[in-house]
């Protein structure tokens, strides 16, 4: 089965700053996407970024970038010129590819980051 | 807007009760949809997985006959929390794929207090 581990249950950056999230996943599987999801007090899940694992490039959203390293089955966020509303927990989550849309998320534990003014 | 829509967003009722939450795919046809229930400063913990138009696949300690779940349409998922108690109470959240781009939405999430 996999498993999704964020060893990180608390984080605090600086407004400007950059920081970055860590996640490790364990998978026997080749195909499989990679997401952060965002969820601020509002409680709503907000996708930041999604990786194919088939793609050796690394996602980039705006402020928002990922080191995917595949064999070390890795996958951190990294957030540049942090704003406060940066603010909020952080999921990391995995997907397998077979299936598409119709497959679960398989969520980390969350690592709850605060943007200091 | 919204693309999956969650009702109610927050209720509270007495113990013994049943409540219902609905879940809805408003721009696409979801033949899957998928419950989570997450305790606060926790993660989201999968409970089920709603199917249309045949039974749901609920996750190992999930008690299927208190959470049932319905999914009578391509755009309606139910969860029904039967004879609640305060250790019910939670959020809940449901999430849907668009089976032509892959891409996952979620609900609003609905908070339920069991008194």
């Amino acid at each position: 089965a996999q498993t999704v581990t964020q060893s990180q249950p608390e984080m605090s950056v600086q407004e400007a700053e950059t920081v970055t999230l860590s996640c490790t996943y364990d998978t026997s599987e080749s195909d499989y996407y990679l997401f952060w999801y965002k969820q601020p007090p509002s409680r709503q899940m907000i996708l930041v970024i999604r990786q194919e694992a088939y793609k050796q490039q690394n996602a980039t959203e705006n402020r928002f970038s990922v080191n995917f390293q595949k064999a070390a089955k890795s996958f951190s966020l990294k957030i540049s010129d942090s704003q406060l509303g940066d603010a909020a927990m952080y999921f990391c989550a995995y997907r397998t590819d077979y299936g598409g849309a119709t497959n679960k998320l398989i969520f980390g534990t969350g690592t709850l980051l605060a943007v200091q003014p | 807007g919204a693309v999956v829509s969650q009702h109610p967003s927050w209720v509270i009722c007495k113990s013994g009760t049943s409540v219902k939450i609905e879940c809805r795919s408003l721009d696409f046809q979801a033949t899957t949809m998928f419950w989570y229930r997450q305790f606060p400063k926790q993660s989201l913990m999968l409970m089920a997985t709603s199917n249309e138009g045949s039974k749901a696949t609920y996750e190992q300690g999930v008690e299927k006959d208190k959470f049932l779940i319905n999914h009578a349409s391509l755009t309606l998922s139910t969860l029904t929390v039967t004879s609640a108690h305060p250790e019910d109470s939670s959020f809940y959240i449901c999430s849907s794929g668009d089976p032509n781009t892959g891409e996952l939405f979620f609900g609003e999430g609905s908070r339920l207090t069991v008194l």
